[in-house]
């Protein structure tokens, strides 16, 4: 069954270091993979997704990831953290054919120090 | 364009109750997909519709339910509601333009509280 796992539940990094979210997957064919952040009181807004055309994928708000098949990671990363970049955060992996039925992971809370 | 709506946002019910959440996907998108966000269980799919017929659905009972109209809005509806129910429910729609790589845009939720 395709999963996704998403290492560290809390995540807490100063304003303008580099921020890592890491998600790892396990796939039996090729995964269509996404990153979504959720603020609070909100729903989930997509912030990149990988779809085989390129492993960089960059997204909104200065994000990208990288797809590594050796790794089975799709790891998010922002050069340099802000305040507005305080939120839970989604790794989620869409597991049928044709269809949309969106696996996630348990979801990394990325706090952000002054 | 519109985004995913859903109403109503906030919702009280008590233990035994039945529920109805609407959704009315982004114009032009044909897929509707169900989640049930807990802060134990995590992000959870419920249900995909697709031109009116339930294409998918997730390991959750009977008591939970859903439709999809010809104008693509759907409802989803919680019958006898326990207090584990709980939850903020997301609804999704897509295009399907391109298959599984496509973007669901998720609404932003209606949070159910069960008394």
């Amino acid at each position: 069954a395709q999963s996704v796992t998403q290492l560290g539940s809390h995540v807490s990094v100063s304003e303008g270091a580099l921020v890592l979210l890491r998600c790892n997957y396990s796939s039996s064919v090729p995964p269509y993979l996404f990153w979504y952040v959720q603020y609070p009181n909100q729903g989930l807004q997509l912030l990149l997704k990988y779809t085989s055309a390129a492993t960089l994928v960059k997204g909104i708000n200065g994000f990208e990831a990288e797809f590594k098949k050796s790794e089975t990671s799709f790891h998010l990363t922002k050069p340099s953290a802000h305040m507005s970049d305080a939120a839970e955060y989604f790794c989620a992996v869409n597991i049928i054919q044709g269809a949309q039925k969106l696996v996630f992971g348990q979801g990394t809370r990325l706090t952000i120090n002054p | 364009k519109a985004g995913v709506t859903q109403t109503p946002r906030y919702l009280i019910k008590t233990r035994g109750q039945q529920v109805t959440l609407s959704c009315s996907p982004i114009s032009g998108h044909r897929s509707v997909s169900w989640y049930q966000q807990t802060p134990g269980q995590g992000l959870q799919f419920l249900f995909e519709y697709f031109s009116e017929t339930q294409r998918n659905k997730g390991n959750f009972p009977g008591r939970f339910s859903g439709r999809q109209f010809s104008n693509s809005r759907s409802e989803m509806n919680v019958s006898t509601l326990e207090l584990g129910d709980s939850a903020l429910y997301l609804c999704a729609s897509s295009s399907l333009a391109g298959g599984n790589t496509d973007t669901q845009y998720f609404g932003p939720g209606t949070r159910l509280t069960v008394l």
